[in-house]
């Protein structure tokens, strides 16, 4: 199916376990992004990627890993799951490419992986 | 810094009430202005936007003017549905290195019929 899609939707696990969110559009976007979402502060970017093999942080990377082989594919990683980290967590991408410096953009988001780490 | 401050929700109106959500921004340049929904369960959806000042960005009767003078850029709808249920985000992007939106919290709307 054409667009951005997130597995898996919900996901539960406990304290110090690795868990991983996976990403994948269809677009051949640039630009991908990971936000998590809580109660009170909006959306908040842990990470973004520019194209692939190029990531970096963003407001509130602590505790996450990203990787980019292929453009299609933005997994986010929590290699050892906390309880302050149960959110919900969107990707998105961006309908830019490298290259522009300017104009709008438009962010086209997923429809979200709820986490609850116990 | 880039931030965005919306009104506090809840909000809660009835059918074919005049809705107004404020926005205001604080940004080192010229951004571009967006309004985005999410309905209960789904990710966010692009709503309107505006690239420049006094532009006017609308989309299925909601409609936004970006105020540079006021740094606004407050969404109205003339009548609410009960579809309209949903929370709205305000964000900003500038143009740089990282094409990045700043969000604002959200405000949940609650359309009653």
């Amino acid at each position: 199916d054409a667009g951005i899609t997130q597995s898996p939707r919900y996901k539960i696990t406990e304290t110090g376990r690795q868990v991983t969110l996976m990403c994948h559009q269809t677009w051949s976007h640039s630009y991908m992004f990971w936000y998590r979402q809580d109660l009170g502060h909006g959306l908040r970017l842990i990470y973004y990627s520019a194209a692939a093999d190029i990531t970096d942080k963003g407001e509130v990377p602590d505790g996450y890993v990203v990787s980019r082989s292929k453009t299609e594919n933005f997994p986010l990683t929590l290699e050892s799951a906390t309880r302050s980290q149960t959110s919900v967590y969107f990707c998105a991408s961006n309908s830019k490419g490298l290259a522009d410096t300017g104009g709008t953009d438009t962010q086209y988001f997923g429809p979200g992986t709820r986490l609850t780490v116990l | 810094g880039n931030s965005v401050t919306q009104m506090e929700g809840p909000v809660t109106l009835s059918e074919e009430a005049f809705l107004t959500i404020n926005c205001t921004y604080t940004a080192t340049g010229y951004p571009s202005l967006f309004w985005y929904v999410q309905y209960p369960g789904e990710g966010l959806q692009l709503l309107l936007k505006a690239t420049k000042a006094d532009d006017k960005g609308s989309n299925k009767g909601f409609e936004a003017t970006y105020r540079k003078e006021t740094t606004s850029f407050h969404l109205e709808k003339g009548s609410v549905q009960v579809s309209d249920s949903a929370v709205y985000f305000c964000a900003l992007f500038l143009s740089g290195s990282a094409r990045q939106l700043t969000f604002g919290s959200g405000t949940q709307l609650t359309v009653l019929p």
